[in-house]
Formats: structure tokens, sequence, C-alpha cells
């Protein structure tokens, strides 16, 4: 079975400055597909950033970037340029790109990293 | 944009009393998550379905929990009876799937959630 990992439980960044939230995974398929979601105090669930593992180049939304690394099944987030609205629970989702394993496409979560962002 | 709606958004009951959570997936998609979230527990996979069908609840107490989609529209997630320990965020989440054994790459939406208190 999958799982998910973060590490932190909570991270502190000072507003502008640049936080990575780490995450890992362990999986023994090839294809698969890695998401980090965003949950702010009013608890919904916001998308931040996706990557599909058969892509090398890491993926980038505006100050939002990921560091990809497939052999150490890594998939740490970059939040650049910190600000206010950035403070927020972050979880790293991991799910299968194939139903061969009894997968439909569900999420897998890690426990999540609680960012607060200093002014 | 096209949401996920869940209701009620908040729900206060005694143990024991039944519980019904709603879920109107985004028109189109044909795949329907429930998920819990508990302190302890993280995001948990509850039921999902797949073009109406129950393809796995394996994550439900079965003995109270029921999970249903009456039409592509509504989901709903029962607790009878309810008990203290089911006090959690209940999140519906949608997205689309096709037949093939390949899992869609395009994100699942999430509702903002119903936050359950038994007493």
């Amino acid at each position: 079975a999958q799982t998910v990992t973060q590490s932190q439980p909570e991270m502190s960044v000072q507003e502008a400055e640049t936080v990575t939230l780490s995450c890992t995974y362990d999986t023994s398929e090839s294809d698969y597909y890695l998401f980090w979601y965003k949950q702010p105090p009013s608890r919904q669930m916001i998308l931040v950033i996706r990557q599909e593992a058969y892509k090398q180049q890491n993926a980038t939304e505006n100050r939002f970037s990921v560091n990809f690394q497939k052999a150490a099944k890594s998939f740490s987030l970059k939040i650049s340029d910190s600000q206010l609205g950035d403070a927020a629970m972050y979880f790293c989702a991991y799910r299968s790109a194939t139903s061969y394993g009894g997968s439909q496409g569900n999420l897998i979560f890690g426990k999540g990293t609680k960012l607060s962002v200093k002014p | 944009d096209a949401r996920v709606t869940q209701t009620p958004r908040h729900k206060v009951t005694e143990m024991g009393q039944e519980v019904t959570m709603r879920c109107q997936p985004i028109l189109g998609h044909n795949t329907v998550f429930w998920y819990r979230q508990t302190m302890m527990q993280g995001l948990e996979l509850l039921a999902y379905f797949r073009n109406r069908a129950p393809l796995d609840d394996s994550g439900m107490p079965k003995d109270r929990f029921s999970a249903e989609m009456p039409d592509a529209t509504l989901a709903t997630l029962k607790i009878q009876p309810s008990e203290p320990r089911d006090s959690a965020v209940y999140f519906c989440a949608s997205g689309s799937q096709g037949s093939s054994v390949y899992v869609s790459n395009q994100p699942q939406h999430f509702g903002d959630g119903t936050r359950l208190s038994i007493l």
C-alpha cells in the first residue's frame, strides 16, 4: 500500500521569504500523480499544484513550485515571496495513475504541515 | 466556477441519532469520493463511486455507515446510530474518470465539508 509522510507538523516563515515543505512517499508503482493541497481555516481543500510522475520537469504555479525527486520518492513544495494568505495547512497527496492495484483515483494524504506566516 | 456542494455545513446532534450528509457533485463528473478528516487520523477515504456504482467502501464501518448515490446529482453518507467518535469533518470530492484502467490526471474537486459533532 502507498503511504505519504510529511515530517514537519508545523513550519513558520517571514512574510516575503521562501519556505519549503517536505513530503516523502512510498510506492512500488511507476505511474502516479502527486498533489499539494492547501486548507485554510475556512477548511476548503484547494489544489495548489500537481505533478505527473512521468514528467521530469518540476511543476510551477506562480509562487509555488515543487522539487520532485522520483528516485528518492520526494516531493517538496517551495513557496516563494510568502504572503499572509499562504497561512494554512498543507497536505501532500498521492494518486495512482492506473487501476491495476485496485485504486480508482482516490487520494492518499499525508498528515499535513501547518504553515504560519509572520508579518 | 462549478463547485461541489455539501450540506449541512455544520451538524451537532446527540449520540444515537441518525445523521445524513449530502453532496452534489459537479455536473458532468462521474466519480464521487467521501473522505473523513480527524486530528488523529488525518484525511481518510471512506467510500467512492463511479457512474453511481459503489467501487469501494472498505474504509467505512459497515455496521453504522452507509453511502449511496440515488442519482447522478446526489451522493449521501449516513450514520446510524451516531457515536461521539464519529465527530469529524466529512468531505465529498468529485472528478471525471473514463472506463480505461488509466486514472485521469484531472484533480478532484472538494466540497467545503460537513463538520459533524456528536455529543
